[in-house]
């Protein structure tokens, strides 16, 4: 069974400053993908950036980078130079191949981020 | 990018009324389709996967007479609570990976998702 941890459930941040949202994980599988999305207060769900756990090189994408730590089994994100805009719940998530294919992505319980101007 | 809609965004029925929740892929055609439940302040609780041409996998404690999925096309997935009743209120979202088979694309895609209001 895979697990997936958060364990801030809110963060305060001065604007322009960086941050990282803590996200470890527990699956025996050996291929796996995490991922990071973003909610905002509207409910839509906003994909931010993917890991597959055979990449090389942490995963960026604009303002957004994931640290991921394989033996560690985390997968930090990090958001510089943060904005208003960056205001939400922070989820990440992992992908599960089950069965016959079939597939389940897992979220964490969540982080709610709040840029302070 | 892809697309996934979701209709409606906000529904309000009487106790005892079933609602059905529609997913659509726009520009993509998704063979599987994923529905998650979220409580408020809540994460997202995945309920079931939907397949095109054959029944959905429900998860474990989701009542499959309760919950209706039927994915009736590639590009269509519909979510019936039935005999809806307060506790049922809750937010629906879909998602489809960007790709058919859905294996490692790096992305998933989200519908806006429907907030069910149960009187």
């Amino acid at each position: 069974a895979q697990k997936i941890t958060q364990t801030q459930p809110g963060m305060f941040v001065q604007e322009k400053e960086a941050v990282t949202l803590d996200c470890t994980y527990d699956t025996s599988d050996p291929s796996y993908g995490l991922f990071w999305y973003k909610q905002p207060s509207s409910g839509e769900m906003i994909f931010l950036i993917y890991q597959g756990s055979y990449d090389q090189q942490n995963a960026t994408e604009g303002r957004y980078s994931l640290n991921f730590q394989k033996a560690r089994k985390s997968a930090n994100l990090v958001i510089s130079a943060s904005q208003l805009g960056d205001s939400a719940m922070y989820f990440c998530a992992m992908r599960e191949i089950l069965n016959f294919g079939n597939e389940k992505l897992t979220f964490g319980t969540g982080t709610r981020l709040t840029i302070i101007p | 990018g892809a697309v996934v809609s979701q209709h409606p965004s906000w529904v309000i029925c009487k106790s005892g009324t079933s609602v059905k929740i529609e997913c659509r892929s726009l520009d993509f055609q998704a063979t599987t389709m994923f529905w998650y439940r979220q409580f408020p302040k809540q994460s997202l609780m995945l309920m079931a996967t939907s397949n095109e041409g054959s029944k959905a996998t429900y998860e474990q404690g989701v009542e499959k007479d309760k919950f209706l999925i039927n994915h009736a096309s590639l590009t269509l997935s519909t979510l019936t609570v039935t005999s809806a009743h307060p506790e049922d209120s809750s937010f629906y979202i879909c998602s489809a990976p960007s790709q058919g088979s859905g294996r490692y694309t790096g992305e998933l895609f989200f519908g806006e998702g429907s907030r069910l209001t149960v009187l």
